[in-house]
This record gives structure tokens, C-alpha cells and sequence, in this order.
């Protein structure tokens, strides 16, 4: 079966460096995205994991343990135009399609 | 690069009427590309994937005769909603893997169809 689990919300306030979890439980897995998604509009990928560790991208890390299923999303120096959705998506290894998370609502606040 | 349009942004129809979305890759080939639906507050659903030049495989509980998929060139599949009825106004949006980061995803814009 496919489970993909992450917090609905998470609030954090302007500056600040916030964590977002994903935990997963699918049969395969071929890589781990993280999306960011404003309200009424297509997600934008922000970062991919396909091996043990962490990956670095300016304010936005992510970090990949397969042994746990456990992913997260590192934002630092949080801005008011991070307020957006973050999904994290597993990649299928039998094809090219993903299975995304509920993803998690995060509101920065002043 | 990799930039993915549809059209329309927006549609609102009818009951019982049938409404094509387009999907197109401007500067790069999709040999597959993706349709999800999103509803409001909730994450994105795959529908189905489309192969270009062959039939689109649909996923469990995606009725394919509702949801008709053309996949004619590299750069243009195409989602008809057909007798679209009210529980189908949602946000489409549809995907085509890119020559970047493997696997990863590049998003269209979205459709916000609203069946009245």
C-alpha cells in the first residue's frame, strides 16, 4: 500500500527555521520531492532526495533516511511569502508517477 | 526551461456538458505526462498518466470513460471531462517529467473548472 503522512498545519514566525516531517510507507520507493504550493496554484519543486542525507538549497534543506521512511523540510530565515503548502511526494520505481502526501499548511507569521 | 502551460485557467460549464483541458510542454518533449485533480484543502490525486502515442493508464477508481486522455505529440495531452456534473469542479493541473533533476515534475498552472 502507499502512506504518506505529514501535519496538516504548522505555524512559525518571521526569521525563524521551521521543520516539516513526512513519513512514508510505500512499495518502492525511486526518490523523495518536496513541492511548494501557494493557494490556487501549481506546485514548484523546491528539493529531491534520492539517497541517505541531508541536501542543501539556499534557505531550504531536506533530509532522507529510507531505512525510517522519514523525510523533512528545512526552512531557515523564514519570509511571509513562505505561507504556502508543502507536499512531499515519493517517486514510484516502476514508473515515473508520485504518490504526494496530504501536505502540510504553513502559516508565518509577522 | 521546462515550462508546462494548460488551457484554459478557468472554465465554468454546465451540467451535462463536456470540457477539454490542454496540457502542453513549451520547450522541451514529454513522452509521459500526468493529470491530478486537487480538491480544496486537500493534496494531489494522480488520475492517470499519459503516454504519448498510446493509451493513458488510469488509477483505481478514475473512470476512463469520463475522463477521456489524448496524448497525440510529445508536446500536447489533452483531459476531456465529459457530462461533467457538479462533484467534478476541482482543480486540474497536469505534470511533465522534464531533462532536469530525474524524475522530477514540472507543474502546469492548474485548471479551476466549476460545473454549475
Amino acid at each position: 500500500g502507499q502512506n504518506i503522512d505529514q501535519p496538516t498545519e504548522m505555524t512559525a514566525t518571521e526569521g525563524a527555521i521551521v521543520q516539516i516531517n513526512c513519513t512514508y510507507q510505500t512499495s518502492g520507493f525511486n526518490g523523495l520531492f518536496w513541492y511548494q504550493q501557494h493557494a490556487g496554484e501549481a506546485p514548484t519543486f523546491l528539493s529531491y532526495n534520492v539517497l541517505d542525507g541531508l541536501e542543501e538549497k539556499g534557505r531550504f534543506s531536506s533530509f532522507l533516511s529510507r531505512s525510517k521512511g522519514y523525510s523533512y523540510l528545512l526552512l531557515k530565515e523564514l519570509q511571509m511569502k513562505d505561507s504556502a503548502s508543502y507536499l512531499c511526494a515519493v517517486r514510484s520505481p516502476y514508473g515515473q508517477n508520485f504518490v504526494f502526501g496530504p501536505g502540510t499548511r504553513l502559516s508565518v507569521l509577522p | 526551461g521546462a515550462v508546462v502551460s494548460q488551457h484554459p485557467s478557468w472554465v465554468i460549464c454546465k451540467s451535462g456538458t463536456s470540457v477539454k483541458i490542454e496540457c502542453r510542454s513549451l520547450d522541451f518533449q514529454a513522452t509521459t505526462m500526468f493529470w491530478y485533480r486537487q480538491f480544496p484543502k486537500q493534496s494531489l490525486m494522480l488520475m492517470a498518466t499519459s503516454n504519448e502515442g498510446s493509451k493513458a493508464t488510469y488509477e483505481q477508481g478514475v473512470e476512463k470513460d469520463k475522463f477521456l486522455i489524448n496524448h497525440a505529440s510529445l508536446t500536447l495531452s489533452t483531459l476531456t471531462v465529459t457530462s461533467a456534473h457538479p462533484e467534478d469542479s476541482s482543480f486540474y493541473i497536469c505534470s511533465a517529467t522534464g531533462t532536469g533533476v530525474p524524475g522530477e515534475q514540472y507543474f502546469g498552472p492548474g485548471t479551476r473548472l466549476t460545473v454549475t
